[in-house]
């Protein structure tokens, strides 16, 4: 059974800090892991896609990398600014069960300014 | 082009009651997964549909069920609601394994 971990929990930073969330996975065959935002009482957007064959990838102020024989992938978000302020999941698909996502239960970011 | 919608957003539902959700996906997107989340448990994985077949379920009761038609909207169905079952329901789209869009949930009460 895949187990995906978030650490922390929470977070708090000042704005303009960079920082770096972490996710793990018990079971290294994955198709893909997926990063996403949720803001409170909302639905999930989609930051980045790394699929199983890749190491990472980007987009502005966010980089997520993978390394699938550890089950690891870290979110890196630069420069943070208030407006980050939201949870982050990460979330993996299997190989075995067809695409639905394993979740993490998120880390919960604060930037204050 | 247009994201997933999910209807109602919200439902205030009694006890035994029944209730029906609706997504419809991206067009194109031919995979519909559902997700309950909780405080709890988080976002747990109720089942996906791909070309109208179910083809993965997640460990939920049988009192939640769905279906998808023929233009990949889909339709989850809660039966004897329980307070339990008090949660966001969320619904994903997606071609393939590809990257998944998600809806902004509909949030039931169930009193």
């Amino acid at each position: 059974k895949q187990e995906v971990t978030q650490i922390p929990a929470a977070l708090s930073v000042p704005e303009g800090e960079n920082l770096v969330l972490n996710c793990s996975f018990t079971d290294s065959a994955i198709y893909n892991l997926q990063w996403f935002r949720q803001d409170p009482g909302k639905g999930l957007t989609s930051l980045l896609l790394i699929q199983s064959s890749q190491r990472e990838q980007t987009s502005g102020r966010l980089n997520a990398s993978l390394d699938k024989s550890s089950g690891r992938s870290t979110l890196y978000i630069a420069a943070s600014q208030p407006g980050d302020s939201a949870t982050y999941l990460c979330a993996v698909s299997r190989t075995n069960s067809g695409y639905a996502l394993n979740f993490g239960k998120g880390t919960s970011l604060l930037v204050t300014p | 082009k247009a994201g997933v919608t999910q209807t109602p957003r919200y439902l205030i539902k009694t006890r035994g009651q029944q209730v029906t959700l609706s997504c419809s996906p991206i067009s194109g997107h031919r995979s519909v997964s559902w997700y309950q989340q909780t405080p709890g448990q988080g976002l747990q994985f109720l089942f996906e549909y791909f070309s109208e077949t179910q083809r993965n379920k997640g460990n939920f009761p049988g009192r939640f069920s769905g279906r998808q038609f023929s233009n990949s909207r889909s339709e989850m169905n809660v039966s004897t609601l329980e307070l339990g079952d008090s949660a966001l329901y969320l619904c994903a789209s997606r071609t393939g394994a590809t990257e998944a869009f998600f809806g902004q949930g509909t949030r039931l009460t169930v009193v």
